[in-house]
């Protein structure tokens, strides 16, 4: 069953903060981030794990609330680079399909000068 | 470089022509998988293998097969091709089957006609 992310598309100016929320109504084991540009391979960003502690990479950041199942993803002072498809992935605790990774639908995010 | 080498980047084949989508990586992952990705249902997953000679089905493993014989080599079969697996393919592979981040190759873009 495929994470929920949303928004489903935003516009920012750069500068400008933005969050993306992914949720699962399954018990996770963690969630990854990635960034797909247009014509190109998604990159991996960052993982949380289960019991792990907030992630950062450079203005971007990301946290994990397992009791809700959700994750957030934060971009602070947005640069034109930015731009792209973000997607959240995520590995279930247990049960069948507990080694596949499942993808949201993405985010597009738009920054313009 | 570390990376996942796809080939081939582009294939316009014919309905039931059988045809073969390689995938290798030289990071000495364990774990490797073949995604789908369609306009608006984000990225899917195939097949996946979480080592040599182990593979399992994803959530829309119909209608293709795969291998894994060697640690690096992943390729993804499709036997008889028809206009709906027309689709973005992408390889990736990751160093164990939980907790760690993929590395996608390049994508092949498949035209079934």
């Amino acid at each position: 069953q495929q994470p929920v992310q949303s928004p489903q598309a935003v516009i920012l100016r750069e500068g400008e903060d933005a969050v993306i929320n992914c949720s699962s109504s399954k018990a996770l084991y963690s969630v990854h981030w990635y960034r797909q540009k247009h014509g190109e391979a998604p990159v991996f960003l960052m993982i949380l794990l289960k019991g792990g502690e907030q992630k950062g990479h450079d203005k971007i950041s990301a946290s994990f609330n397992e009791k809700k199942q959700q994750s957030s993803l934060y971009l602070t002072a947005s640069q034109l680079s930015y731009s792209g498809t973000y997607f959240c992935g995520t590995e279930k605790v247990s049960g069948a399909g507990s080694y596949q990774l499942t993808f949201g639908k993405g985010t597009k995010l738009s920054v313009i000068p | 470089e570390a990376q996942v080498t796809q080939n081939p980047r582009y294939l316009i084949t014919v309905t039931g022509k059988k045809l073969t989508v390689t995938c290798s990586q030289n990071m000495n992952h364990e774990y490797m998988s073949w995604y789908r990705q369609d306009p608006g249902l984000g990225l899917r997953q195939i097949y996946y293998s979480m080592n040599v000679e182990v593979t399992d089905k994803g959530d829309v493993p119909e209608g293709y097969k795969v291998s894994r014989k060697e640690k690096r080599n992943f390729p993804l079969i499709l036997e008889s091709p028809s206009p709906n697996q027309t689709s973005l393919y992408f390889c990736a592979s990751s160093l164990g089957p939980r907790g760690y981040g993929y590395t996608f190759g390049s994508g092949t873009r498949l035209t079934v006609v």
